[in-house]
């Protein structure tokens, strides 16, 4: 079965322009979870969804970061005028269920890369 | 998770070796890890993960060891292969809905 997908798989953009990465979870996931990913760090959290609900935007850097998933399925992170800080990898992850212990599975990511 | 910038530690084994990979966590409080294991280009992949109430628990070639009072967690393959080249991360989920914050990685590079 199909996993979690991402597109674009590489993004390049000047600084200041916006953005939007896509997601699509594994069909019938709960929960959904996006993740930034530095050079050479461990992704970071950014936000959460349980269906259609942003439970947790704990992790956005700032209010140029918009995340939605307006149907319960498919997921946009959308970035703002964008700066050199915001480059590195965006990894998209579902869920079944909303539980601790439900494995989430990650999608390749998304590599943004602000000039 | 820490920042360690680029410089993650490495760790190179011949094929067929044992390889054992370390993390320190840092909430006493989390009751939940898990290992991921991330290949050039991809998203982390599940490998295996364990409770706090246990101290040790196996898969297929994987065992993970947790040793709550010093906050270590470890990672050790069995016959370690050149597939398993790759960077490994633990991770501790901190919320009732698996907010994970990773820790930080090493390199991995099996030599054939």
């Amino acid at each position: 079965g199909a996993g979690v997908s991402q597109s674009p798989r590489y993004k390049v953009a000047k600084r200041g322009q916006d953005v939007a990465l896509r997601c699509d979870p594994i069909s019938g996931h709960v929960s959904l979870f996006w993740y930034q990913q530095a050079l050479g760090q461990g992704p970071e959290f950014l936000t959460y969804f349980q269906n259609e609900a942003q439970l947790d935007k704990s992790g956005l850097p700032s209010d140029r970061f918009f995340a939605e998933r307006p149907e319960g399925s498919v997921s946009t992170l959308k970035i703002q005028r964008t700066q050199q800080e915001d480059s590195a990898v965006y990894l998209c992850a579902s869920s079944l269920e909303a539980l601790r212990t439900d494995t989430q599975y990650f999608g390749p990511g998304t590599r943004l890369t602000v000039l | 998770g820490e920042s360690v910038g680029l410089h993650l530690p490495t760790l190179s084994v011949q094929e067929g070796d044992n390889s054992i990979i370390n993390c320190a966590y840092s909430n006493s409080a989390s009751d939940y890890f898990i290992w991921y294991k991330q290949e050039s280009g991809k998203g982390p992949q599940f490998i295996i993960d364990i409770r706090s109430n246990m101290d040790k628990r196996q898969g297929q070639r994987v065992t993970v060891l947790l040793n709550k009072t010093v906050k270590h967690l470890s990672l050790q393959i069995a016959a370690t292969q050149p597939g398993d080249s790759a960077v490994y991360f633990c991770a501790e989920e901190e919320t009732s809905y698996g907010k994970l914050t990773f820790g930080q990685g090493t390199i991995l590079t099996v030599h054939p």
